[in-house]
């Protein structure tokens, strides 16, 4: 089944890029997806990638996809304060029904 | 057009206790699901349902039950309450039954925050 996982914590200035790194093992993923999750709130969907695509760029955010290495990124450029949040990448187990999430990435944006 | 509405936001039990968190959409989604969330381990899957009358188990469904009745709803249940089940639960809806893409994607509510003691 879907194994996603992503790195605990990052901080970064403002005005700096962020980069959030997802590894996951399911090879037969089509859709990889972010979600960003601000504090007390649920989690809101920030962008995907198709299988068949190695990046993706929708305004300040770009998303890398390695299919042979199986690992998905997310930059955030010129990043401030209100992005701090935590970030979930996600993948659908073996095709399925079920969306698998990873452990989620905490970023802090320091002034 | 509230989305997807989660209640209570708060509830603190009693180990033993039942007790049922309500989700409801107003979207006219098909799919349906409960997650949990707990420190570093992510968002994990406890049910989730394609379709009024149809369930099924994710990765974590001991100790939850749940039904759907109608579209709009999917209650979970805690039978008998424990400490484990201490969590952030999110109820999640997509548009169709069928695999999840681009136009097919997962919208949360806002979380209910459960304590047993």
């Amino acid at each position: 089944g879907e194994d996603v996982e992503q790195s605990l914590f990052l901080s970064v200035r403002e005005g700096d890029s962020s980069v959030i790194n997802c590894t996951y093992t399911d090879s037969s993923s089509t859709y990889l997806y972010w979600y960003k999750q601000e504090p007390g709130a649920g989690l809101q969907l920030l962008t995907y990638i198709f299988s068949n695509m190695d990046m993706k760029q929708d305004q300040r955010l770009t998303v890398l996809l390695n299919k042979k290495d199986k690992h998905l990124s997310l930059r955030i450029a010129d990043t401030q304060t209100g992005d701090s949040a935590i970030y979930f990448c996600a993948g659908p187990m073996d095709s399925s029904y079920k969306l698998i999430f990873g452990s989620g990435t905490r970023l802090l944006v320091r002034p | 057009n509230a989305g997807v509405t989660q209640t209570p936001k708060f509830q603190v039990l009693k180990t033993g206790q039942s007790m049922t968190l309500q989700c409801a959409q107003d979207m006219n989604h098909e799919y349906m699901s409960w997650y949990r969330q707990d420190p570093g381990m992510g968002l994990r899957l406890i049910h989730y349902s394609v379709g009024a009358g149809i369930t099924d188990q994710g990765e974590v469904p001991n100790g939850y039950n749940v039904s759907r009745s109608t579209t709009e709803d999917f209650p979970l249940r805690l039978l008998s309450a424990a400490p484990s089940q201490t969590s952030v639960y999110f109820c999640a809806s997509s548009r169709d039954r069928g695999r999840f893409s681009g136009a097919n994607v997962l919208t949360f509510g806002a979380g209910s925050r459960l304590t047993v003691l």
